[in-house]
């Protein structure tokens, strides 16, 4: 099965820096890595995907990259904000009827003033 | 509006007790399901249903029985609950779209389970 692997754990950055959040996946059949936002005692939400057709993509200050021949892929979020602060989660899936994400292991964000 | 939503969102209870949780989505999604968030945040899927038939069974423990009685609703319902189910549950729902094949799985709030 898929198993993904998501770093850093925990990162602390200034406000106004970049924070970047690395993740590698296993199963080459994957072809979708969307990347969610969980707030405190909330559930996770969408924030940007990818799917591997793609190399990139950009909406605001979020980015994703995608290297389907390294299996990793990356959000970049740039010019951070203290609202910014919150949980990422990193996830693989596939396309098809049976379709599942399995997510990483998570890293928190903390952006401090 | 809400998109998905999950009752009750904190259930405290006995070990050996039966409970359910109950989750709707009114987003015309046919495929739901239900993940599994332990202490560490690790977020882990339980059950996927599309079109009320079960799609995915990750290694749950006989205990756990989910029922989706129309595409709406997805419950969850957990017999003699032990220690370690206590866990945060998510429910959450997607489309799959045709020419891509993977839609966005939205998630609900959450229920905090803790057994005691």
């Amino acid at each position: 099965g898929e198993n993904v692997e998501q770093h850093p754990s925990t990162l602390s950055v200034q406000e106004g820096d970049s924070a970047v959040i690395k993740c590698t996946y296993s199963d080459s059949a994957s072809n979708y890595f969307p990347w969610y936002k969980q707030e405190l005692g909330k559930g996770p939400q969408l924030i940007i995907d990818i799917r591997s057709n793609v190399g990139e993509k950009k909406d605001q200050r979020i980015a994703v990259t995608l290297n389907k021949t390294a299996k990793h892929f990356s959000l970049h979020i740039t010019e951070t904000q203290p609202e910014d602060s919150a949980v990422y989660f990193c996830a693989a899936g596939y396309t098809g009827t049976a379709s599942k994400l399995t997510f990483g292991t998570g890293t928190r964000l903390q952006v401090t003033l | 509006d809400t998109a998905v939503s999950q009752t009750p969102k904190y259930l405290v209870t006995q070990m050996g007790n039966d409970k359910s949780i109950k989750c709707e989505q009114n987003l015309g999604h046919d495929t739901m399901y239900w993940y599994k968030q332990d202490s560490k945040k690790f977020l882990k899927i339980m059950f996927s249903y599309n079109n009320k038939e079960l799609i995915i069974n990750e290694t749950v423990p006989n205990r756990f029985s989910p029922k989706s009685p129309d595409k709406a609703h997805l419950n969850l319902h957990i017999n003699s609950l032990e220690l370690g189910d206590s866990a945060v549950y998510f429910c959450a729902s997607s489309q799959e779209r045709q020419r891509e094949g993977y839609g966005e799985q939205f998630f609900g709030p959450g229920t905090r389970l803790t057994v005691l």
